[in-house]
This record gives C-alpha cells, structure tokens and sequence, in this order.
C-alpha cells in the first residue's frame, strides 16, 4: 500500500516560531509537492521538488522554504510564522505526471 | 492563472440516491484526476483518466474525460454514508508535469442515512 506520511496531525505554535514540517514517502516516487489547503481557496502549491537537493517554488512560496536531501523525505520549513500561516498543509508525490498521492495532512495553527 | 468550475459547490441527498458532479474549463487538459477527501485527512485518488473520450468505472464510481478535454464528470451511484466527504477534480495541463495541475474547489457530500 503506498504511503505518504506527515510528521504531525496537530501543531500550535506562536507567531515567530520557527515551524518544520516533515514528510516521508514510501513509494521510491520521484516528485514531491507540499500543498496548504485553505476553505474557498482550494489546494495550492508551495513548492515542488523532482529530485534530491532540487526544488522549485509553487504558487505561492512566499514566507516558505524546503528541503529535500533525501529521495524520500521533502520538508517544508516556516522561518519566522506568522497568524496568515494558519492552515491545512499537504504533503504529496508521484511516480509520473498527474496521478498524486496525499498524505493525512497537517493542521497548523499560529497564535 | 488557470481555473476549473466545479459544480455543484454542495449536495445533500438521501442514502441510496446518484450523485453527479462535473468540472469545466477553458483550458485544455492532458490528464483528469477526481480525489475524495474525508473531514481531517488527505485527498485520495478515485479515479484518473488519460485520454478523451475515456470512461473508467470503480466499484459504485464512474467518470469521463469530455472529448474536447476541457471538462469532465463523475458520477456516484446508490449513494452510502460513508461517500460523506468533499471531492476534487484535478487537470493537468499539457506542458509540464504534476505541478501543472490545477484543482478545482471541491464539491462537499451530505448523504443523509
């Protein structure tokens, strides 16, 4: 069964904190997306990465940074968070183009 | 940037009723994906379809890619409690890769037993 799983379900943090969020793939997959997923704006792109130590910025990667130094994990980092970082975000990965697989996801909330 | 219109936004029916659901676009698309996505949890795959024309079934799911690659739909039939939940459509565009998919917004489920 392929699995993309979030370090955490449920963070709080405070506005300034530095906020990791880490996500592992078991699927030997390629591609690796993060997504924050918020009501009446949909899903939309933070970065991407199609490689190990390679990323690309998404959407909207402003106030974002991520890592990938191996295949298999790809974390997005918040440096300095703020209340406007407050949302559902999305780890994902695929093989090939279109067909992505999601993780649980997680819930951040900055106070 | 580019959108899809999916509709409806919402739809509450009765256990045992269909469900259709479709997304549109002006914007042509290589590849649709449909997601369901239960409260608190990640989006999963149900269906993916490749080519124009393309109808593919899964278990009570069916869904088309349009033939002129701008929309498709999905239907659910004998609807059960547990199709509660919010779906996705995702197209992806022709130039690139999955970062090239656009979603739409996502239409939530309510099947009252």
């Amino acid at each position: 069964d392929v699995k993309v799983t979030q370090s955490s379900r449920y963070l709080v943090k405070r506005t300034g904190e530095k906020v990791f969020l880490e996500c592992v793939q078991d699927m030997d997959h390629e591609n690796m997306f993060w997504y924050r997923q918020d009501p009446g704006l949909g899903l939309r792109l933070i970065y991407f990465s199609y490689d190990v130590k390679m990323k690309e910025k998404g959407d909207i990667p402003e106030g974002y940074s991520v890592s990938r130094e191996k295949k298999e994990r790809f974390s997005l980092i918040l440096e300095s968070a703020s209340t406007n970082q407050t949302s559902m975000y999305l780890c994902a990965s695929s093989f090939w183009v279109g067909e992505l697989f999601f993780g649980e996801g997680s819930r951040l909330t900055v106070l | 940037g580019q959108q899809l219109n999916q509709s409806p936004q919402s739809m509450f029916i009765q256990e045992g009723e269909d469900v259709s659901m479709n997304c549109t676009s002006s914007s042509i698309f290589n590849t649709w994906l449909w997601y369901k996505q239960d409260p608190g949890e990640g989006p999963v795959l149900l269906i993916a379809l490749y080519k124009a024309g393309e109808l593919t079934s899964n278990g009570r799911l069916t869904a088309q890619f349009g033939i002129t690659r701008k929309d498709s739909f999905l239907n659910i039939s004998a609807s059960i409690p547990s199709d509660v939940g919010i779906y996705f459509c995702a197209g992806q565009l022709p130039q690139g890769g999955s970062e090239k998919l656009v979603f739409g917004k996502g239409m939530k489920l309510t099947v009252n037993p």
